[in-house]
């Protein structure tokens, strides 16, 4: 595997589950981000982790839960969604250092559909 | 409140053309502004990008121009060919955060 790779592709959830999407880094970076793409809108940053370390957290509603158990590793947990949830979920990664921390490798993210 | 806006929403363009696309900011605080490159299915991948204190950045067919007083800058793609059909997204970046343009989707008619 090279790059950024997220699982699962696809995802259709009630709004009383809990599922979980995982991404996995293989470029050797130490910062991992969740973006949220919706349509017609711009690509929205969700969590921002910095040598495992949470960094950012822009007013993620709670049901959204990320974790980051070591720098190639990234998960969000998702519960109780709502059906304004659905959206294209990205994962991406880069250095953590100047510059390098603006050239992010994106993977092709979670369709995930709140029915 | 939008910061980065991206124009126009939608673009077709002929092959050889050239395909232009502007983004403006409010910010003076951004520090770097790259262009994504994203095709159906596929998550956004770096293009090019630019510093606030060089007015133009070449690679290829590739363009941005950067007028600091005016707070925009805008993607050229020379010789425009089917393959570049793609979402091109603008960003601006400070403090090791992106934030995106909403994206002009580009079409290139062969």
């Amino acid at each position: 595997e090279t790059g950024v790779t997220q699982t699962p592709r696809h995802l259709v959830m009630g709004m009383t589950n809990k599922k979980s999407l995982k991404c996995e880094q293989h470029l050797g970076h130490n910062a991992m981000y969740w973006y949220k793409q919706s349509a017609k809108k711009p690509l929205e940053l969700m969590f921002v982790y910095n040598f495992k370390e949470q960094t950012e957290n822009n007013s993620v509603p709670s049901r959204f839960s990320p974790e980051c158990p070591n720098s190639s590793h990234l998960f969000l947990h998702l519960h109780t969604l709502q059906p304004e949830d659905s959206a294209l979920y990205l994962c991406a990664s880069s250095q953590a250092a100047g510059e390098k921390t603006y050239e992010q490798y994106f993977g092709p993210g979670t369709r995930l559909t709140v029915t | 409140q939008q910061q980065v806006k991206q124009s126009p929403q939608s673009l077709i363009v002929q092959k050889g053309g050239i395909s232009i696309i502007n983004c403006a900011y409010e910010n003076t605080a951004f520090d770097y502004f790259p262009w994504y490159q994203q095709f159906p299915g596929k998550g956004p991948a770096l293009l090019i990008a630019i510093r606030p204190d060089v007015s133009e950045k070449k690679e290829g067919r590739f363009t941005i121009s950067f007028n600091k007083s005016a707070k925009q800058f805008s993607l050229h793609i020379m010789d425009s060919q089917p393959g570049d059909s793609a979402t091109y997204f603008c960003a601006a970046a400070r403090r090791g955060n992106l934030i995106f343009g909403k994206g002009t989707k580009l079409s290139v008619k062969p």
